[in-house]
């Protein structure tokens, strides 16, 4: 029952520096979703992808990309990593047509920018 | 632009109450609204949707209502136990564009 995993649980990085959260779900779900989450606020949604092979900007895209690489896979990716993406970020998925069904999320990532 | 407010920020009570948690929203043109649970170091877990033409839902001890002309919602937890601790999240879905909007949570702790 893995349902949303994200790789890695926890990353520090420095300035400029660049990585790809990995994001994999096993319930044949079409829509995915990546958020961050920073103390006191709620989620903001940075990218989603309603379908394999389609992916659109959420909230807070900038500094940001992503790859919807199959149907099971949405990786999101910092280009040159900034304090300010100091955050934790969480994977989601859903069926049905976007996120119209419950959203089933990963454990998260905490990352650190220093 | 849709604002989620969740009243309280935190609230600590004895085992055995009774509680409401609360989640205002300013736009009302919502498909759905989620209310989930975060438990520390964890991801969320959906707990309860609510369809805009519904009024209530429930799931065991959990009650959620739904007024969407006046822009809220209320979670009741009925006989709470300090299982739940965890913190509370609200997000409706917005009508014009499918996205969730999240409150900042409600931080709850029932002492035993």
């Amino acid at each position: 029952n893995a349902g949303v995993t994200q790789t890695p649980k926890f990353q520090v990085l420095k300035t400029g520096q660049s990585m790809t959260l990995q994001c994999a779900q096993d319930m044949n779900h079409n829509s995915m979703y990546w958020y961050r989450q920073d103390p006191g606020m709620g989620l903001r949604l940075i990218y989603y992808s309603a379908s394999e092979g389609t992916t659109d900007k959420g909230e807070v895209p900038n500094g940001y990309n992503v790859s919807r690489l199959n149907k099971r896979e949405f990786s999101l990716r910092l280009e040159s990593a900034a304090p300010s993406q100091t955050s934790v970020y969480f994977c989601a998925s859903s069926g049905g047509v976007l996120a119209k069904n419950i959203q089933y999320f990963g454990a998260g990532t905490r990352l650190s920018v220093l | 632009k849709q604002e989620v407010t969740q009243i309280p920020a935190a609230l600590s009570v004895p085992e055995g109450e009774n509680l409401v948690l609360n989640c205002s929203f300013t736009d009302s043109a919502i498909y759905n609204l989620q209310w989930f649970r975060q438990d520390p170091g964890k991801g969320l877990t959906s707990l309860l949707l609510i369809q805009s033409s519904q009024r209530e839902q429930t799931s065991g001890r959990l009650n959620a209502s739904l007024d969407k002309s006046s822009g809220r919602s209320t979670l009741y937890i009925a006989a709470s136990q300090p299982g739940d601790s965890a913190t509370y999240l609200c997000a409706p879905l917005m009508d014009s564009n499918y996205q969730l909007i999240w409150g900042a949570g409600t931080k709850l702790i029932i002492k035993p």
